[in-house]
């Protein structure tokens, strides 16, 4: 399996365009994981779906934040406007849904995203 | 809630000898735990996790890491650490039935030759 995948790989864009990133979850796994990666905050959970369903946005930032699954093997995370702060490294993970709790969820390589 | 704490932001260790990156956890019920480590660039990557049963858990490239409930630890440990351990590590808990993991802030591994 190719894993997790996520595209682009790494983003610059001038504040106030619209960014938006790609995630391909592994096949055969329910449920799917955006997270953001900060040296101030560290990892936190944004969004996660389960069967393309969005489960809990409580970790989206704000309104300019918006995620969506149209079907099992596609994901986006759309930021519009984008400020500088939203620089960080966002990433995807899946899981199977086939353990509750002792799921273990696969990362994505990440988008580095650079807001000037 | 639930939460971990890696008190450790660093340990640096020579090549050969034991690695211990430390973890503690909290959560309401009984929790499920969690080890990734990400080298720079990469995302993270699964190392092992801790279910039920034995407390001494065995993962990826020769870690292991031992529950204690009554301590509310589990400890990453590694026998003879290699140059190529070098990476941030992450611990990772949650609640049963709960799907959304809680991390760390994470413990940089530098080993040195």
């Amino acid at each position: 399996d190719a894993g997790v995948i996520q595209s682009p790989r790494h983003e610059v864009t001038e504040m106030g365009q619209e960014v938006t990133l790609r995630c391909k979850p592994i096949s055969g796994h329910d449920y799917l994981f955006w997270y953001r990666q900060t040296m101030m905050r560290g990892l936190e959970l944004l969004i996660y779906f389960n069967n393309n369903v969005p489960i809990d946005d409580s970790g989206m930032p704000e309104d300019r934040f918006s995620a969506k699954m149209p079907n099992a093997s596609f994901s986006t995370l759309k930021i519009q406007p984008s400020e500088p702060r939203d620089s960080a490294v966002y990433f995807c993970a899946s899981s199977p849904g086939t353990s509750g709790g002792a799921d273990t969820q696969y990362f994505g390589p990440g988008t580095r995203l650079t807001v000037l | 809630a639930q939460s971990v704490a890696q008190p450790e932001d660093q340990v640096n260790v020579a090549e050969g000898n034991p690695l211990t990156v430390k973890c503690t956890y909290s959560v309401s019920g009984n929790p499920y735990l969690f080890w990734y480590v990400q080298y720079p660039n990469r995302g993270l990557q699964f190392l092992l996790k801790y279910i039920t049963g034995d407390n001494l858990v065995k993962g990826s490239y020769g870690f292991e890491a031992e529950f204690n409930k009554s301590q509310t630890s589990f400890h990453l440990k590694k026998p003879s650490a290699l140059v190529s351990d070098s990476a941030l590590y992450f611990c990772a808990v949650r609640d049963m039935d709960d799907y959304k993991l809680s991390f760390g802030a994470g413990t940089t591994v530098t080993v040195r030759a």
